[in-house]
Parts: structure tokens; C-alpha cells; sequence
């Protein structure tokens, strides 16, 4: 079935470091692709998407770029803030029960000290 | 605008006893499907409703049940409750298979 491998945690970085979080998928055909991010408290937030292969998603500075040859969608930012603390979840869309689930990896948990 | 809202925020229930959750959609969406997040777990899909009606569903016991109404919010149903249901569940909604948002969830503790 469809899955989703991305870098586990934590991760704690300095403000201004840069960012790197893998994820990997594994899917039939060439399901769309996410970046979610979980505050503390809080639910789900779109981060980032990208649709087909080639695509770049980007948004707050975060960006990440669909890979069919490697099927991968890392995660980047150039300079991380503390405000970017947070979990951040890779995700793509699932349609083969007929209509979109999202199937997520495990979360990457990331503390930005300042 | 309100976004999806569910409630109540957080709930402790006892093994074996019965739980229901309760979600409302963004406005102008009409499916809903729950995910269950376990504690430092990306969220499970559990199932999906549209046109009140179960669209799909995924790797989850009968146990969970669920609802949607004509005004197109839902209700998730978790019976006899075990230690391991303890997560948080999440409610998304969606204009059909579009983007879906997500609500804040609702933390729920078996004891």
C-alpha cells in the first residue's frame, strides 16, 4: 500500500540554521504531496503542496520540490525561526478506496533555540 | 469565517465505556473524515463521510462508528473503549475530494 518514510526526531537547531527534513513515499502512480505542521495544542496546518512531479510547494520560507526519480519531497528552509518550532508531518493523498485520504509519516518533532 | 471545529477539546473516559466526538465542517464543505493520532504518531485515517453516508474507511475496528448529519457535520462513536484508543482525534473536512482542513481536535484519555 501507499506509505510515507520521513525523518524522525527531534531535531533541535539555532535560529538562523538551516533545514533540512527527508521524507520518502512509496504510492501508486503519483499521488499529490504534503507538508504539514503541528504546533504545540494544536491541529494540522497545510504547509506546503505539490501536485505532480516537478512542482515546487514553498510557503513562510519552507520549501519542498515533488521528485518522482528519487520519490521524494524534502522539506527546506534557509534560516529557521524559533516561531518554526513545531512537528511537521509528510503526507501524500491516498485515492485508492475511490475518494482522497491522506496518508502521513511519523512526524518530525524540531526545536529552534535562539 | 469559522474553520472546522470540534468538540469537547479534551475528554477521560473509563475501559469499556462509550465515547462520542463531535465535528462541524468549514462552511461550504460537505465531507468529513476522522484520524487518529496516537502520541508521537502521525495521524491514522479512520474513516470518511459524505452525503451522509460512509465513503471509505480504513484499518479501524467496528468498533468505531460514525455519523453525518443532513447540515453536514459528524460524529465519531468509539464503544468499548480500550487503553490504546486513548489519542488525539482529528476531524477534517473538505469541498468534496479537495484540499482538507483540519480542526484542533479532541484529546481523549481511557483510563
Amino acid at each position: 500500500g501507499n506509505s510515507v518514510t520521513q525523518m524522525e526526531g527531534p531535531v533541535t537547531l539555532s535560529e538562523e540554521a538551516f533545514l533540512t527534513i527527508n521524507c520518502t513515499y512509496t504510492a501508486t502512480g503519483y499521488p499529490s504531496l504534503f507538508w504539514y505542521v503541528q504546533y504545540p495544542g494544536e491541529g494540522l496546518q497545510l504547509l506546503l503542496k505539490a501536485t505532480k512531479a516537478d512542482d515546487k510547494g514553498s510557503n513562510k520560507g519552507f520549501e519542498a520540490t515533488y521528485r518522482k526519480e528519487t520519490t521524494s519531497f524534502h522539506l527546506e528552509k534557509g534560516s529557521v525561526q524559533v516561531s518554526d518550532s513545531a512537528v511537521y508531518f509528510c503526507a501524500l493523498s491516498d485515492l485508492s478506496g475511490g475518494s482522497e485520504k491522506l496518508v502521513f509519516g511519523k512526524g518530525m518533532k524540531l526545536t529552534v533555540n535562539p | 469565517d469559522a474553520g472546522v471545529t470540534q468538540s469537547p477539546t479534551h475528554l477521560i473516559k473509563t475501559r469499556g465505556q462509550q465515547v462520542t466526538l463531535r465535528c462541524s465542517p468549514k462552511s461550504g464543505h460537505d465531507t468529513v473524515s476522522w484520524y487518529q493520532q496516537a502520541l508521537g504518531q502521525g495521524p491514522q485515517f479512520i474513516f470518511q463521510y459524505y452525503e451522509e453516508e460512509e465513503r471509505q474507511r480504513g484499518n479501524f475496528p467496528d468498533r468505531f462508528s460514525g455519523h453525518q448529519f443532513p447540515n453536514y457535520s459528524s460524529e465519531l462513536n468509539v464503544n468499548a473503549l480500550l487503553l490504546g484508543d486513548s489519542a488525539l482525534y482529528l476531524c477534517a473536512s473538505s469541498l468534496f475530494a479537495y484540499e482538507q482542513y483540519f480542526g484542533p481536535g479532541t484529546r481523549l484519555t481511557v483510563t
